[in-house]
């Protein structure tokens, strides 16, 4: 069956760079986009980017000039890496396999903070 | 961006009893192919978000018929008939038509 699952570093410092992975099975990256969405107590469900099953990239404006989406076919993984952290993108970052968030992972708490 | 704006923010109701969540939109969500990308979702405590309707009106996997969603345009009902315990959380709307895609504020469901 389908299944995401993230991981992340929980605690990173303000302006450190944040990195996830998120591991999929059940399915195959190629034919499918993924995505990324994260909940933050500011701002709450926030969609961050998306990779297509080719490869290509798009981003929401809000983050697209500190966020990078790519992926490992052969590992079943995707990653999210986003720089210049502040204490404001602490929140939860889910992967979701798109369209429509049919699949969501169980999410990885990050904390920005000194 | 599309701004989607849900109604009520919280609401308590009775086990078997129904209730109906207003989720409203910016901008026609009515895609170029005639399909309109307004789904639900609900985040029970602790857990991710869960897909319930997708498309305004159809049932994800698994999802129990008590569900419904109606709305064109700008305007979408997501409906709970006899509602259950297991329902509680929080309900949010989104529309995938425009980009980026965007998410209501929610709606939190709570059993009296």
């Amino acid at each position: 069956q389908v299944q995401l699952k993230e991981t992340g570093p929980g605690l990173v410092q303000p302006t450190q760079t944040l990195s996830i992975t998120c591991t999929v099975s059940g399915f195959s990256l190629t034919s499918y986009y993924m995505q990324w969405v994260r909940q933050t107590p500011g701002k709450g469900l926030e969609w961050m980017g998306f990779i297509r099953s080719g490869g290509s990239t798009e981003y929401n404006s809000e983050f697209k000039s500190r966020l990078s989406i790519s992926r490992d076919t052969s590992k079943n993984q995707v990653f999210l890496k986003m720089n210049s952290l502040k204490t404001e993108d602490t929140g939860v970052y889910y992967c979701a396999r798109a369209a429509g968030f049919a699949y969501w992972g169980q999410g990885t708490l990050v904390t920005v903070s000194s | 961006d599309v701004v989607m704006t849900q109604t009520p923010p919280s609401l308590s109701v009775a086990i078997g009893q129904s209730v109906s969540i207003s989720c409203k939109s910016s901008q026609s969500l009515v895609y170029s192919d005639g399909k309109t990308y307004l789904h639900w979702l609900l985040q029970s405590p602790g857990r991710s978000p869960k897909r319930l309707i997708y498309q305004v009106s159809n049932l994800g996997s698994g999802v129990p018929d008590r569900f419904s969603g109606t709305g064109s345009q700008k305007d979408f009902t997501l409906k709970i008939s006899r509602v259950e315990a297991e329902d509680l959380g929080v309900y949010y709307c989104a529309q995938t038509t425009h980009f980026p895609p965007t998410f209501g504020s929610g709606t939190k469901l709570e059993i009296k």
